[in-house]
């Protein structure tokens, strides 16, 4: 099995639409998760870090279950500005070690 | 301002000559690390380091080198590029046990052998 699973779409979806991607890993010793967005051929970008509590920022909601070894990225009423690569992003290990997830491209349709 | 910098942005080069991409950051972070980015393949880790004179190998190390001889530089050097190494090339860096831990890339380096 793959260290991390991301489902590499694409989503193409109509603006105002509900959209909803997860990752699997499957180092239980993983210890905090990001979700980071990429525009085309520029830099990853923080959107948000996964809490074990799950977490909101505006149209946008992460929740991490470690029981099922997965985190999620839901977005609401999406935008056309939300057109981009989402990538997940952990840290595990005792040496933290950084591992991606391939990206799953989204675009937003007028 | 929190800044990971890359230079050279934009890279043509030939075969066989030796060059080096430089990384720089000032948030004082142990964790560096380079990723090269290829279509269809997502970001694929060259080496890291988890601080000065600690450095490892990530996925795709074959025809690079690093060294990590102050803690904000991780250069990342190419001894004898070829072809097979045009890509787009980012530097990140972070401090994985700090309460902010999050992964700050630099803008990337595209880099083109011929």
């Amino acid at each position: 099995r793959k260290e991390v699973e991301q489902d590499p779409g694409p989503f193409n979806v109509p603006e105002g639409a509900t959209v909803a991607f997860n990752c699997t890993y499957s180092n239980s010793a993983s210890q905090s998760f990001f979700w980071y967005r990429q525009d085309c051929r520029k830099e990853p970008k923080l959107l948000m870090s996964v809490y074990s509590s799950g977490n909101e920022d505006g149209r946008f909601t992460a929740q991490l279950n470690r029981a099922s070894q997965y985190i999620s990225l839901l977005i609401r009423d999406s935008k056309l500005s939300d057109s981009a690569t989402y990538l997940c992003v952990f840290y595990s290990g005792s040496a933290r070690q950084l591992t991606f997830g391939s990206g799953t491209q989204l675009t937003v349709l007028p | 301002e929190a800044q990971v910098t890359q230079n050279p942005r934009y890279l043509i080069t030939v075969t066989g000559k030796k060059l080096t991409v430089t990384c720089s950051q000032n948030m004082n972070h142990e964790y560096m690390s380079w990723y090269r980015q290829d279509p269809g393949l997502g970001l694929r880790q060259i080496y890291y380091s988890m601080n000065v004179e600690v450095t490892d190998k990530g996925d795709v190390p074959e025809g690079y080198k690093v060294s990590r001889k102050e803690k904000r530089n991780f250069p990342l050097i190419l001894e004898s590029p070829s072809p097979n190494q045009t890509s787009l090339y980012f530097c990140a860096s972070s401090s994985p046990g700090a309460t902010d831990n999050t992964i700050y890339f630099g803008e990337g380096s595209w880099l083109t052998v011929v």
